[in-house]
């Protein structure tokens, strides 16, 4: 079974760019999430969804990021415009149901100069 | 305050060797998971181990167990006859109720020397 896609692995881009992180949970699985791991921080979640819909955005960091969930297969992160201080690794992450197990993605590894 | 506590940012352990690797939570909920993932240098996250609150018994999968001390509100990873591959920093985790995301701990960096 494929584990959870994110594309792409790697991304760099120059201060002011538009940025979009993709992912495609598990297939089944009905809750997605967008962590961001940085060296002083950790891990944070930034937002998740249930069945496509937001429940908690509370963790992201500010108006320059938006995600979306258009569908049960495919959701994205965006941020625009993007700072030096968004460089981080991105993890999508899905689990299946109530109390289930969650499952990263290999993460975006994302370098704004 | 942190719901998740790591205390050990580096171990060090000789190869074939048992490793506890420590975790404390602090939640009110009474159900909740407690859950231990591996980051390799690659950087990706494996699910090691889980453990609910309401087991009776300390989960195992394979060389990795978990001792859950309810009442202390613990939940260390065991590792044991370490090998080579461990190396990687070890993240507990938790998760309130059945719905809620997990909240991570800062992480442990394990070292394991031949």
């Amino acid at each position: 079974d494929a584990g959870v896609i994110q594309s792409p692995r790697h991304e760099v881009t120059e201060m002011g760019q538009e940025v979009t992180l993709r992912c495609k949970p598990i297939s089944g699985h009905n809750s997605l999430f967008w962590y961001r791991q940085t060296m002083m921080r950790g891990l944070e979640l930034l937002i998740y969804f249930n069945n496509n819909v937001p429940i908690d955005d509370s963790g992201m960091p500010e108006d320059r990021f938006s995600a979306k969930m258009p569908n049960a297969s495919f959701s994205t992160l965006k941020i625009q415009p993007s700072e030096p201080r968004d460089s981080a690794v991105y993890f999508c992450a899905s689990r299946a149901g109530q109390g289930e197990t969650q499952y990263f993605g290999p993460g975006t590894r994302l370098l704004v100069l | 305050a942190q719901k998740i506590t790591q205390t050990q940012p580096g171990m060090f352990v000789q190869e074939k060797e048992a490793v506890t690797l420590d975790c404390t939570y602090d939640t009110s909920d009474p159900s909740y998971g407690l859950f231990w993932y591996k980051q390799p240098s690659s950087g990706e996250m494996i699910f090691l181990i889980y453990q609910g609150s309401y087991d009776q018994q300390n989960a195992t999968e394979g060389r990795y167990s978990l001792n859950f001390q309810k009442a202390r509100k613990s939940a260390n990873l065991v590792i044991s006859a370490s090998q080579l591959g461990d190396s990687a920093m070890y993240f507990c985790a938790m998760r309130e109720g059945h719905l809620k995301p997990l909240v991570f701990g800062k992480g442990t960096r394990l070292s394991v020397i031949a």
